[in-house]
């Protein structure tokens, strides 16, 4: 049975910095790993799919990779800016239904 | 067109009240997702439907009763609820409900319900 994780619960950082977002699973025979930001009360907007066959993808500042044979995945924001500031939440979205880990809150510092 | 659109953005309703929520989709998925979430939590499923037919039910108390009445509306019935139903309620779709690659799920932005 599948498990999603995601490493820290919460993260403060100042503007302009790079982070990285952890995502880890049990079950490597993993199909999709979509990553999704969520603001307070809103819905969840879809950041980047990775299909099993691929190792990454980017989208403007955003790289998401994924290392099935580790169980992980990491989102990397560049240059992060007050407007990141949200509930990051990856999930597996391959199979009937979809896994999400508890999510990382980030706060970008002005 | 990529969106999920879910109506009403709020509702407020008694325990004794009977009311439906609604979401839509023109992308032509056919599968359809309703989603619990409690504050800080990660969305939890509550149903899913499969070519206008329910697949999953996650054991959801019948005072839910989900509604799919075709292939680009899925409608969520409440009646009777408790307080402890309040909630946001999220609707998602995918292109099909079958485990493979690239089958995005695309999230509306929710209902928010309070139960009073």
């Amino acid at each position: 049975k599948q498990e999603v994780t995601q490493i820290p619960a919460a993260l403060s950082v100042p503007e302009g910095e790079n982070l990285v977002l952890n995502c880890s699973f049990t079950d490597s025979a993993i199909y999709n790993l979509q990553w999704f930001r969520q603001d307070p009360g809103k819905g969840l907007t879809s950041l980047l799919l990775i299909q099993s066959s691929q190792r990454e993808q980017t989208s403007g500042r955003l790289n998401a990779s994924l290392d099935k044979s580790s169980g992980r995945s990491t989102l990397y924001i560049a240059a992060s800016q007050p407007g990141d500031s949200a509930t990051y939440l990856c999930a597996d979205t391959g199979g009937f239904k979809t896994i999400f880990g508890a999510g990382t809150r980030l706060f970008v510092k002005a | 067109d990529t969106e999920v659109t879910q109506t009403p953005k709020h509702l407020v309703m008694g325990m004794t009240n009977k009311k439906s929520l609604k979401c839509e989709q023109h992308m032509g998925h056919r599968a359809m997702y309703w989603y619990k979430q409690k504050a800080k939590k990660p969305p939890e499923l509550m149903f899913v439907y499969s070519y206008e037919k329910l697949s999953i039910n996650e054991s959801v108390p019948s005072r839910f009763s989900p509604e799919c009445p075709n292939s680009s509306l899925l409608n969520l019935h409440l009646h009777a609820l408790q307080p402890e139903d309040s909630a946001l309620y999220l609707c998602a779709s995918r292109v099909r409900a079958v485990i493979a690659q690239g089958l995005e799920a695309f999230f509306g932005q929710g209902t928010r319900l309070t139960v009073v």
